[in-house]
C-alpha cells in the first residue's frame, strides 16, 4: 500500500461519540489527504494537507476535522455532528501539489451504530 | 462543471477474455488522467498516467488510450485473470490550486471463470 498505513482497518462506533482515524506515510511527501467513499459513488475530498500545521477544507468538510502537527501524520476525527458517518475512509499522499500523483492507504471502514 | 463519467457501470466477463471501459470527462485545464483499480476493501493502486501528449500507455495486460480532443479514455484489459475483479477508478487532475482531482464512479469488473 505505498507506505500508507490507516488504522484500524474496522471500526465500530455508537452514535453520538467522536472517533480518530489514522494515518500514517514514510514516503516524505509533503501533501496528505482524506477522502470518504460511498456505494456507487466516486471518492469525496473531506480535507487535505499540502505543508504541515497548515489544510484545507474540501468538498465534505463538515462534521470532520484534522491535525498536520508532523509531515508523517495527518489524523481525522469524525464528530457527532457528521450525520452519517458509515462510510471507507481512505487516506493518500503526495509529492507537491494534488494534480500529482497521489498514493492511498488500505483504508478504514467506519460503522456507526 | 468538471465532471468524470465512467461506462459501463459494471461488467461480467469470462476468464481470458478481453474487455475495454470507458471513461469521458469535462475537465478543463486539464493535467493528467490517471486509472486506478481498486480491490473490495482496500485502497486504490494506479494503472497508468497519461498527460496531454500522451496517446496510449501500457502496464502489463493494462492498456490506456487519451484522445484529449474528444475528452475521451479507455482502459483495456488484455487476456483477463480472475485477479482482475476489482473497480476501475478513472481520475481526471485540473490544473487549478486546491483540489484538482476529478474522480469517476468507477466500473465493477467481475472475471468469472
Amino acid at each position: 500500500d505505498g507506505g500508507i498505513t490507516q488504522s484500524p482497518k474496522y471500526l465500530f462506533r455508537k452514535e453520538g461519540q467522536n472517533v480518530t482515524l489514522s494515518c500514517e506515510q514514510n514516503l516524505n511527501h509533503d501533501a496528505m489527504y482524506w477522502y470518504r467513499q460511498d456505494p456507487g459513488q466516486g471518492l469525496r475530498l473531506i480535507y487535505y494537507s499540502q505543508i504541515v500545521n497548515d489544510f484545507q477544507k474540501g468538498d465534505i468538510a463538515e462534521g470532520y476535522s484534522v491535525s498536520r502537527e508532523k509531515k508523517e501524520s495527518f489524523p481525522l476525527t469524525v464528530t457527532s455532528a457528521q450525520k452519517n458517518p458509515t462510510a471507507f475512509y481512505l487516506c493518500a499522499s503526495s509529492f507537491g501539489l494534488p494534480y500529482n500523483e497521489q498514493f492511498f492507504g488500505p483504508g478504514t471502514r467506519l460503522t456507526v451504530l | 462543471k468538471n465532471q468524470v463519467e465512467q461506462s459501463p457501470q459494471s461488467l461480467i466477463i469470462l476468464e481470458g477474455k478481453n474487455c475495454t471501459l470507458q471513461c469521458n470527462y469535462t475537465v478543463s485545464p486539464f493535467s493528467n488522467l490517471r486509472w486506478y483499480k481498486q480491490d473490495t476493501g482496500r485502497g486504490p493502486v494506479s494503472l497508468t498516467i497519461m498527460t496531454f501528449s500522451e496517446n496510449t500507455k501500457s502496464n502489463g495486460r493494462y492498456t490506456a488510450t487519451l484522445d484529449a480532443d474528444t475528452k475521451q479514455s479507455s482502459l483495456h484489459i488484455t487476456a483477463s485473470q480472475l485477479s482482475d475483479s476489482a473497480s476501475y477508478i478513472c481520475v481526471v487532475s485540473a490544473q487549478q490550486a486546491g483540489t484538482a482531482l476529478i474522480f469517476g464512479k468507477g466500473t465493477t469488473l467481475s472475471v468469472s471463470s
